[in-house]
C-alpha cells in the first residue's frame, strides 16, 4: 500500500498568511494526486486534481504543485473561509489512501 | 447537476452486517469510465476508502476490509449498495459515496460527494 503522510497535521495561521501544505507518498504516484477541503460537519469538496490543476469554481488563491514523491497545497492567501481540514489522496495504485489530514485554524 | 446521497441505518448492533445506499442522479453508472466509491470517517479522523465499483461491474476493495465489503450496483436505479458485515463499534463514522468518471482527458477521482451518513455501531 502507498502511505500518504500529510504535514503538518495542524497549524494556526491569520488572515493574509500563506500557506502551505505538504504530502510525501511513500513511493512514486506520477501526478495522481487529488486535495480536497472539509469544513465541520460537511462532506470534503475537491480543489485540485492532478496535482496542480484547480478544480473549476475553486479560488486562485489555491495551488497545487509537485509530482512523484512530493506534493504541495498552497493557499497564497488565506481568507476566513479557508479555515477547514485538507486531506490528499492518491489514486496512482490500489487501495487509494488519503494522508492524515490538516487541520487549519485561526491565530 | 450531478447529485449522490447516501442512506440506511444510523444505528446498528455489533456483529450485525450493515447495508448502505448510494442513490445518484446526473449521470449513469453504465457510462464507461465511471465508477462509484465508498468512503468513511470516523469521528475527528481521517478519511478512509473502502471500496470503488465501476461502470463494467469491476470492484476494488480496501484489503483491510476486504473480507467484510461487498459492493454492488443496480443502474436501472442509479444505486450503489455497500454491505460491511460483522459490525464492531470501531466502524462507527460517517459514510459518504462519491463519483469516479472521465470527462475528456481528465480523470475525476471522487468529486461530487453525498453529504454522508453517519453509523453509530452499539448495543
Amino acid at each position: 500500500d502507498i502511505q500518504m503522510t500529510q504535514s503538518p497535521s495542524a497549524m494556526s495561521a491569520s488572515v493574509g498568511d500563506r500557506v502551505t501544505i505538504t504530502c510525501r507518498a511513500s513511493q512514486g504516484i506520477n501526478n495522481y494526486l487529488a486535495w480536497f477541503q472539509q469544513k465541520p460537519g460537511k462532506a470534503p469538496e475537491r480543489l485540485i486534481y492532478a496535482a496542480s490543476s484547480l478544480q473549476s469554481g475553486v479560488p486562485s488563491r489555491f495551488s497545487g504543485s509537485g509530482s512523484g514523491t512530493e506534493f504541495t497545497l498552497t493557499i497564497s492567501s488565506l481568507q476566513p473561509e479557508d479555515f477547514a481540514t485538507y486531506y490528499c489522496l492518491q489514486h496512482n495504485s490500489y487501495p487509494l489512501t488519503f494522508g492524515g489530514g490538516t487541520k487549519v485554524e485561526i491565530k | 447537476q450531478i447529485t449522490l446521497k447516501e442512506s440506511g441505518p444510523t444505528l446498528v448492533k455489533p456483529t450485525q452486517t450493515l447495508t448502505l445506499t448510494c442513490t445518484f442522479s446526473g449521470f449513469s453508472l453504465s457510462t464507461s469510465g465511471v465508477g462509484v466509491g465508498w468512503i468513511r470517517q470516523p469521528p475527528g479522523k481521517a478519511l478512509e476508502w473502502l471500496a470503488l465499483i465501476y461502470w463494467n461491474d469491476d470492484k476494488r476493495y480496501s484489503p483491510s476490509l476486504k473480507s467484510r465489503l461487498t459492493i454492488t450496483k443496480d443502474t436501472s436505479k442509479n444505486q450503489v449498495v455497500l454491505t460491511m458485515t460483522n459490525m464492531d463499534p470501531v466502524d462507527t463514522a460517517t459514510y459518504y459515496c462519491a463519483l469516479r468518471a472521465i470527462f475528456g482527458a481528465v480523470t475525476n477521482w471522487f468529486d461530487p460527494w453525498g453529504q454522508g451518513t453517519l453509523v453509530t455501531v452499539s448495543s
